[in-house]
């Protein structure tokens, strides 16, 4: 069974740009969580889709948005890129969203890059 | 609001000695807790979690773990660990009606022979 898949592995953009991020769950899962992981900040919850709909956010400004997919993939968009967004972003899948004792894997992450 | 802390950031150790990481948590309600690991330019894996039930949670890879509600602590522990251990260790938590994990700031385990 194919894992959580995320595309690119790296993305090197400048200041002010646009940058997405794209994630494939595990097949049946219809949970998508997004996390950033940036130097000295630890993990940090962005985004959750379920069903192809936003049903929480983390302390991010809003030019950090997504989407799900009806086949339950996903994208995140991080609008007027700036330097402090350089970070690991990892994409997490779950069977469903109903329950917070559900495991969440996690795909192997996108390396965003900012200059 | 519930929030996860690692004591160490980092653990040095020598393969074949016992090691137990540290995490605490707060929270106002009951909450499930998770151990996760990540390897070197890789994702995160669940290596064990606590839902209810026996506070000794045995997870893979010879890890276990135990649940101590009036320490609020999940510690992590290995009998015997090898060099291929050497990773950064997350502790996170949920809690019931939230889907969404809260995760301490890692714990670097290095294991030199």
């Amino acid at each position: 069974e194919a894992g959580v898949t995320q595309s690119p592995t790296h993305l090197i953009k400048t200041r002010g740009q646009q940058a997405t991020l794209r994630c494939s769950p595990i097949s049946g899962h219809t949970s998508v969580y997004w996390y950033q992981q940036a130097l000295g900040l630890g993990l940090q919850f962005l985004l959750w889709y379920d069903e192809g709909e936003e049903r929480n956010r983390g302390n991010f400004p809003p030019r950090f948005s997504g989407r799900q997919f009806p086949n339950y993939s996903s994208e995140l968009n991080v609008n007027a890129l700036e330097l402090e967004d350089s970070a690991l972003y990892l994409c997490a899948s779950s069977f469903s969203g109903q329950g917070a004792r559900e495991t969440q894997y996690f795909g192997p992450g996108t390396r965003l890059l900012v200059l | 609001a519930q929030s996860v802390t690692q004591l160490d950031s980092q653990v040095p150790v020598f393969e074949e000695a016992p090691v137990e990481l540290r995490c605490n948590y707060s929270s106002s309600v009951s909450v499930y807790l998770f151990w996760y690991v990540q390897y070197p330019n890789q994702g995160l894996q669940l290596l064990l979690k606590y839902l209810s039930g026996s506070t000794l949670v045995k997870g893979i890879n010879g890890f276990e773990a135990e649940f101590n509600k009036s320490q609020t602590s999940f510690h992590l522990r290995k009998p015997s660990v090898h060099i291929s251990d050497t990773a950064e260790y997350f502790c996170a938590v949920s809690e019931p009606g939230y889907s969404t994990l809260t995760f301490g700031k890692g714990t670097m385990l290095l294991v030199s022979p």
